[in-house]
């Protein structure tokens, strides 16, 4: 099982700051098959990038994936103060899902 | 407007069963994938249990293996989860989530969850 290890666990910026995340996996991973999502206080989920760089519909374009390997990016560009949240990487490969501890953004 | 609903989650004691639904609208279900994932209270999310779009194939995250039992009706848009032998360590909030077509596995549509809580 290919596990994910996120960091930081926590971000502390203040809003129009750029936030970089990381999510390192314990072996290569398609880049094809790495997503990021967001996840607010008493809510679901929501899908972010899928593919490591692709943007999901809706997503503003101040959220940008990259990497390859073992080793992927999601960048905040400008934080809004609705971006301030947990996010989680997950990884598909040979038919199981795994997903990151997560990294909390939070208001400094 | 797409939507997943889950429902049938509430306070069963260790050793019991549940079974939990998740209602589709909005979206052809029959052509997706569907997953369960849960998350503890102030924990991570885990990845639970996949079925393929006619129900044929199915396969579960090791740390429930045995325990659970996924299962869909395509005539009625529905995802279940039949849990047994529930553990104090299995209280969470599980969502279903709908596998995207042609993005890797990713989950683009969301439930909002359902709560499962396992004490006496």
């Amino acid at each position: 099982e290919i596990v994910l290890t996120q960091s930081p666990g926590t971000l502390s910026l203040s809003p129009g700051e750029r936030a970089t995340l990381s999510c390192r996996a314990s072996q290569s991973v398609s880049s094809r098959s790495l997503a990021w999502y967001q996840q607010k206080p008493g809510q679901a989920p929501r899908l972010l990038i899928y593919g490591a760089s692709s943007r999901a519909t809706g997503i503003p374009d101040r959220f940008s994936g990259s990497g390859s390997g073992t080793d992927f990016t999601l960048t905040i560009s400008r934080l809004e103060p609705e971006d301030f949240a947990g996010y989680y990487c997950q990884q598909y490969d040979k038919s199981l899902w795994t997903f990151g501890q997560g990294t909390k953004v939070e208001i400094k | 407007e797409v939507q997943l609903v889950e429902s049938g989650g509430g306070l069963v004691q260790p050793g019991g069963s549940l079974r939990l639904s998740c209602a589709a609208s909005g979206l052809t279900f029959s052509r997706y994938w569907m997953h369960w994932v849960r998350q503890a209270p102030g924990k991570g999310l885990v990845w639970v249990s996949r079925i393929d779009s006619d129900g044929r194939s199915t396969i579960y995250a090791d740390s429930m293996k045995g325990r659970l039992t996924i299962s869909r009706d395509n005539a009625k848009n529905t995802l279940y989860l039949q849990m047994n032998s529930l553990r104090a360590e299995d209280t969470a909030v599980y969502y279903c989530a709908r596998g995207g077509r042609d993005m890797g596995g990713a989950f683009d549509i969301w439930g909002q969850g359902t709560m499962v809580t396992v004490s006496s």
